[in-house]
């Protein structure tokens, strides 16, 4: 079966950095998507991930390995804007995206 | 930016009644549209996917009769709710992808609906 999974929540203080972990198997791989929702919001979309390595947007920053089904969202500069759920999706060989059950992360000043 | 809008963003009816959602694209073409729903805390689910011209796909689970979807053009699809339920009521957000299969790979969501059913 497929499967994506990510922690439930995490918590973390302004000003300081935090990794979202994503593990992903899934029926072929045609890229990785994070996206940020705020609560009664729909999803917006952060990164996309295809090849291995490093991918940074200002204060984001994602990173692929395809050998081990593992991808991370990296926050710096934490603000309490940023306190949002955070999906992961990955986009299968029909190209559906599969989704995380998505990190609720917890801004504290 | 593609912009996809949703209409109404908040509905509220009585249990047995019908309720239409639209989704447009506003800025671009989308070949494909995708509906989901999503329950309080929880994450998103995908309840079809509908090609411009043909049938939707629903996602196993998922009743067609219940929950009918119409993408009559490569700017609108609609979704609507037949016979509504309490338990029908979630958040359902569409989405939409420009170009066929491989050929985008972003998908553009709309701001939801909040659907409640009384």
């Amino acid at each position: 079966g497929q499967n994506i999974d990510q922690p439930t929540e995490m918590t973390a203080t302004e000003g300081a950095i935090v990794q979202i972990n994503c593990t992903y198997q899934t029926s072929g791989f045609n890229g990785l998507f994070w996206y940020q929702q705020h609560a009664g919001e729909a999803p917006t979309f952060l990164s996309y991930n295809v090849l291995d390595g490093l991918e940074e947007k200002g204060r984001f920053s994602s990173f692929l390995s395809r050998s081990k089904g593992y991808s991370y969202l990296l926050l710096k500069e934490l603000q309490m804007k940023d306190s949002a759920s955070y999906l992961c999706a990955v986009m299968d060989s029909n190209y559906q995206l599969i989704w995380g059950a998505g990190t609720k992360l917890i801004i504290k000043p | 930016g593609a912009v996809v809008s949703q209409h109404p963003s908040r509905v509220i009816c009585k249990s047995g009644t019908s309720v239409k959602i639209e989704c447009r694209s506003l800025d671009f073409q989308a070949t494909t549209m995708f509906w989901y729903r999503q329950f309080p805390k929880q994450s998103l689910m995908l309840m079809a996917t509908s090609n411009e011209g043909s049938k939707a796909t629903y996602e196993q689970g998922v009743e067609k009769d219940k929950f009918l979807i119409n993408h009559a053009s490569l700017t609108l699809s609609t979704l609507t709710v037949t016979s509504a339920h309490p338990e029908d009521s979630s958040f359902y957000i569409c989405s939409a992808r420009v170009g066929g299969t491989g050929d985008s790979y972003e998908q553009y969501f709309g701001p939801g609906t909040r659907l409640t059913v009384t």
